[in-house]
This record gives structure tokens, C-alpha cells and sequence, in this order.
């Protein structure tokens, strides 16, 4: 299947400060990518969905100005959680469609700690 | 409300077992139900999918088997062994809009030697 990959695979950090998470398509361009957190012994929640070269479309609730999605390329989108609380800790998990079809691969994900 | 309901919770197989897990959704509209497959620390990996045009597809092991009429499908796992043990999703979507999948809960399953 296609590979997505994910940067870093885990981060802590003080609270305050901003994390940033890279989600990458590696052997396929990505028009549609996907964000989402999940925690522990739970299922995926989607926070929201990313196209390339437009605005993401953020789940009810995301609060869009704490997370930032970026998907500047066909093979990149970012997210960063800017002013991360102790409550922002969780497992963060990109996905990626593969056009034309509706296949969906993830990334490996990112363990976010904030201390 | 939740898009996709998944049972059971929890499921423990002995080695070599059939392992069973069944979901089923509302939305007649979806037209594409994977099965992804989640270890701890890792992400969801897909392992098998099928579209409403078809009942059963088979992977090696792993089988889907939909019931259109009935908005079911189930994922069977023969000759179940202990690397097998991993937590289950079941998913549904469709076309027009992108590709965004909605979940069921999850099933841990354990395989026992």
C-alpha cells in the first residue's frame, strides 16, 4: 500500500508552546489528507479534513485557531498546535486518500506530551 | 450519533480460531467499508475493503462479508494466531465527500496459544 509518513513520531514540550507535526505522502501525490487524535483504548476522532491549496475544513468543536493545518503541497500538511496545554496530550494521526480511489492510509502517528 | 456501531468491545480467541467482528451503519448512502488493523503506539493499518456491489471478499485470511440489505458487514478472521492480536476498526464512507471515513468504536482482540 502507500506510505504516509509522520514527524516527529513523539514530542514533549512545556506548556505554552507550540508544536508542530509534518504529515507526508511519500510515493503518491495527496490532494485530500486527514487529522486525527485519538486517546487511549478509544477510536480516531477526526479533527479535520485538509486539501491542497485551500483552507482545512475543521469537525465541530476543533477549536481552529489552537490547531493550525497546513497542506501547502500534494505530499505535505502540517499541524501545529500552537499554545499546547497538558489537555492537548494525545496520539496525533494523519491519513492520506489516494486519488482516484477511496483508499486511506495513515501515518505512524505522534505521541504529544505536554508537560 | 454514531455513524458506524461496532461489537464486540472486546473478543478472545483461542490460537487457530475463527475471530469475529461485526458493524453496522444507517447511512445507505456510504459505498466503501475498510477494515483497518491498529497495534499499540502505531497507526491504523489498512488490512481489507470492500464496496456494496459485492458480499464477500476474501484477503488471504481475513474475509468481509456484507449484508446490503441488512447495513452489515463483518470481518472474519480464520486460523487466528497470536500476532493477530491487535485492536479492530471498522469504517464506512462515501465518494462525495472525499473520502472521510466514520469509525466504529474498536475491538480488542486477543489470541491466545
Amino acid at each position: 500500500g502507500a506510505v504516509v509518513s509522520q514527524h516527529p513520531s513523539w514530542v514533549i514540550c512545556k506548556s505554552g508552546t507550540s508544536v508542530k507535526i509534518e504529515c507526508r505522502s511519500l510515493d503518491f501525490q495527496a490532494t485530500t489528507m486527514f487529522w486525527y487524535r485519538q486517546f487511549p483504548k478509544q477510536s480516531l476522532m477526526l479533527m479535520a479534513t485538509s486539501n491542497e491549496g485551500s483552507k482545512a475544513t475543521y469537525e465541530q468543536g476543533v477549536e481552529k485557531d489552537k490547531f493550525l493545518i497546513n497542506h501547502a503541497s500534494l505530499t505535505l500538511s502540517t499541524l501545529t498546535v500552537t499554545s499546547a496545554h497538558p489537555e492537548d496530550s494525545s496520539f496525533y494521526i494523519c491519513s492520506a486518500r489516494v486519488p482516484p480511489g477511496y483508499e486511506q492510509f495513515f501515518g505512524p502517528g505522534t505521541r504529544l506530551t505536554v508537560l | 450519533q454514531q455513524q458506524v456501531k461496532q461489537s464486540p468491545q472486546s473478543l478472545i480467541v483461542q490460537k487457530g480460531g475463527i475471530s469475529i467482528i461485526n458493524c453496522a451503519y444507517e447511512n445507505t448512502a456510504f459505498d466503501y467499508f475498510p477494515w483497518y488493523q491498529q497495534f499499540p503506539g502505531k497507526g491504523p493499518a489498512l488490512l481489507i475493503a470492500i464496496r456494496p456491489d459485492v458480499s464477500e471478499k476474501k484477503e488471504g485470511r481475513f474475509t468481509i462479508s456484507f449484508n446490503k440489505s441488512a447495513k452489515q458487514f463483518s470481518l472474519h478472521i480464520m486460523d487466528s494466531q497470536p500476532g493477530d492480536s491487535a485492536t479492530y476498526f471498522c469504517a464506512a464512507s462515501r465518494g462525495s465527500t472525499l473520502g472521510r471515513l466514520y469509525f466504529g468504536r474498536g475491538t480488542q482482540l486477543t489470541v491466545w496459544p
